[in-house]
């Protein structure tokens, strides 16, 4: 089912700027997020992953925030490059059977990066 | 580097035709699974695999079958074709321990005419 959704479905934002895509989760079981870019013509590819007793982690111009409390999951990509454009997911880990972990994700959200 | 490689980027099969698609990984990932992504509804989960000859349904299972004869391989087959399973179809493959994470391959893009 769709646990995982996104607050909106395109986000254009100057180059330069810092960009805020977010996510909201209803399973509050889960324990793992992540979220994935996903280039035109292109498999998802992985970018930055929070575990559920962290509230807040970094990468290279990328911050994930995640409130457990309403169950909101943020990614923050500061001075948005051309090469950002993309469409981002959010995943939250399930248990699909057989001990198996799987990833439930969100619609996404398209990050268009204007000149 | 972590490669999940599925074996056509683009493919035109006709209604009726049984279609293959393939996915092979390189990490000895015990978890594969496939999706299908459309417009507007995302990922969604055709079937899994957690080991070899062990498959899952997953929430969209019908009119797709899978094989998993080896590890390293995880096969989608679409038994009739039909015009409504145009999609791009993404193989994904997981340890399934502590790193949770998948790795994608580039998708297979099928239209069925």
């Amino acid at each position: 089912g769709e646990s995982v959704g996104l607050h909106l479905p395109t986000l254009s934002v100057q180059e330069g700027d810092n960009s805020i895509i977010n996510c909201a989760y209803s399973n509050s079981a889960s324990d793992y997020f992540i979220w994935y870019k996903q280039e035109s013509g292109k498999g998802p590819q992985f970018i930055i992953d929070i575990r559920s007793n962290m509230d807040k982690r970094q990468g290279q111009r990328v911050t994930v925030l995640l409130n457990k409390t309403v169950k909101h999951l943020s990614l923050q990509i500061a001075a948005t490059q051309p090469g950002d454009s993309a469409v981002y997911f959010c995943a939250e880990n399930i248990r699909v059977g057989g001990g198996a972990d799987g990833l439930t994700f969100g619609k996404g959200t398209h990050l268009i990066i204007q000149p | 580097d972590v490669k999940v490689t599925q074996s056509s980027r683009y493919l035109v099969k006709r209604t009726g035709e049984k279609v293959f698609l393939e996915c092979v990984q390189d990490m000895d990932h015990e978890n594969m699974f496939w999706y299908r992504q459309d417009p507007g509804l995302g990922l969604r989960l055709i079937y899994f695999s957690y080991d070899v000859k062990m498959k899952e349904k997953g929430d969209i299972p019908e009119g797709y079958s899978v094989s998993r004869e080896k590890k390293e391989r995880f096969s989608l087959i679409l038994e009739s074709a039909s015009t409504n399973q145009t999609s791009m179809y993404l193989c994904a493959s997981s340890s399934g321990g502590a790193d949770y994470g998948y790795t994608f391959g580039s998708g297979t893009r099928l239209t069925v005419v």
